[in-house]
């Protein structure tokens, strides 16, 4: 199985400022198609998980631009340019190319 | 607007079983993979498992195979979990996603709980 390991577990942030959360996977999630297939998502407080970039650096419909995603092959990197108020939550990174499919421990963002 | 919407969960006794069903509405849900994730006290998020749209394919996490069963019904856009054999540590809530492949979850539903005890 493929872990997944984040770090830091939770984050305290002022509005305004950035946070970045790392997110390493045990094995390459470089697909022969040239494509690396990890993903982010946010599950904000009493909802349910919302996909946020995908495909390392791709941003999902509707995801602000002070979002952005980064790495390759094990290593990887979501920032945040600016934390608003709106993105408490905890953030989970999780690898699509190994069955099976693995999330990380998540992440804790509290303002 | 994709609208998820699962039903069926409920408090079981170990070695009992549920069957979880999600609605979907607001796609082609018979061109799409479609997955279910659990998120449990002791793992977090774990993906359970996922159906190709003519349900020719399906991927199980090890701890269920044998005691869960996905399957679909695309006349009437609708996922399913058939779950046997049920243990404590299954307990969780059982969301399901649109699945664009790789992980990619696009949508969810809302969750539905299931609890699994004495």
């Amino acid at each position: 199985e493929t872990v997944m390991t984040q770090t830091p577990l939770s984050l305290s942030v002022t509005p305004g400022q950035p946070a970045s959360i790392s997110c390493k996977s045990s094995q390459s999630l470089l697909h022969s198609d040239g494509t690396t297939y990890l993903h982010w998502y946010l599950q904000r407080p009493g909802q349910s998980p919302q996909l946020l970039i995908y495909e390392v650096y791709s941003r999902f419909s509707g995801v602000p631009d002070r979002f952005s995603g980064s790495g390759s092959g094990t290593d990887f990197t979501l920032k945040i340019s600016r934390v608003e108020a709106e993105d408490v939550g905890v953030y989970f990174c999780m690898q699509g190319l190994h069955l099976p499919k693995t999330f990380g421990q998540g992440t804790k963002v509290e303002i | 607007e994709v609208q998820l919407v699962e039903s069926g969960g409920d408090l079981v006794q170990p070695g009992g079983s549920l069957r979880l069903s999600c609605g979907a509405s607001g796609l082609s849900f018979g061109y799409q993979w479609m997955t279910w994730v659990r998120q449990t006290p002791g793992k977090g998020l774990e993906w359970v498992a996922n159906i190709s749209p003519d349900a020719g394919g399906k991927f199980y996490l090890d701890s269920v195979k044998g005691r869960f069963t996905i399957f679909r019904d695309n006349a009437k856009n609708s996922l399913y979990l058939q779950m046997n054999s049920l243990r404590a540590e299954d307990t969780g809530v059982y969301y399901c996603a649109k699945d664009e492949l790789f992980g990619r979850l696009d949508y969810w539903g809302q969750g539905t709980l299931v609890t699994v005890s004495s």
